[in-house]
């Protein structure tokens, strides 16, 4: 299948620091990118969609000024945490679909943030 | 809305054992239907899927069936192993194209040797 990468695994950094999540679609190019968040034992919580030229659509309930989403490139999505804090420490997940009429998604290997 | 309603686990199998794990939809029109697996500490990895009904997906031994008169997708494997052990979630597009999925709650699966 698909390929999509993301960059860093882990991040650990300090309150009130900013932190960039790239993802990328290694073998195909992707006008849309998702970017999921996953707490301890939980299912994916959509947090917004990323459109390739244009602004981002936020799920209801996040703040777009601290999740800052740029769709640089048909490979490229970059999920940025403004002024974390430990609250926002999760597990960050995107997914893409190579576009293909039977919307199957390939995901990123998941970003562990950890806000101290 | 749409949504996907999978069983609660967790569940434990002894190695070999038959599994099954429900999964139910409420959807509108024709959803494409997958199961995903993830295993600790990554992301997930698509294991099946099924666009139509009576479609029957499979992979590794695992397989499910598209049944639009139950609205279901039930995964399942004659035999598990020990590697099986992980979080299955079943999910669902609305439509096809780049529409975010719908996840069901997923059904963590441990298998003992």
């Amino acid at each position: 299948g698909a390929v999509v990468s993301q960059h860093p695994s882990w991040v650990i950094c300090k309150s009130g620091t900013s932190v960039k999540i790239e993802c990328r679609s290694l073998d195909f190019q992707a006008t849309t990118m998702f970017w999921y968040r996953q707490f301890p034992k939980q299912s994916l919580m959509l947090m917004a969609t990323s459109n390739e030229g244009s602004k981002a659509t936020y799920e209801q309930g996040v703040e777009k000024d601290k999740f800052l989403i740029n769709h640089a490139s048909l490979t490229l999505s970059t999920l940025t945490v403004t002024s974390a804090h430990p609250e926002d420490s999760s597990f960050y997940i995107c997914s893409a679909p190579p576009g293909g009429h039977d919307g199957t998604q390939y995901f990123g290997p998941g970003t562990r943030l950890l806000v101290l | 809305g749409d949504s996907v309603t999978q069983m609660e686990g967790p569940v434990t199998l002894s190695e070999e054992a038959f599994l099954t794990i429900n999964c139910t939809y409420t959807a509108t029109g024709y959803p494409s239907l997958f199961w995903y697996v993830q295993y600790p500490g990554e992301g997930l990895q698509l294991l099946l899927k099924a666009t139509k009904a009576d479609d029957k997906g499979s992979n590794k031994g695992f397989e499910a069936t598209y049944r639009k008169e139950t609205t279901s997708f039930h995964l399942e494997k004659g035999s598990v192993q020990v590697s099986d052990s992980a979080v299955y979630f079943c999910a669902l597009t609305p439509n096809s194209g780049n529409t975010p999925l719908v996840f069901g709650k997923g059904t963590r699966l441990s298998v003992i040797a």
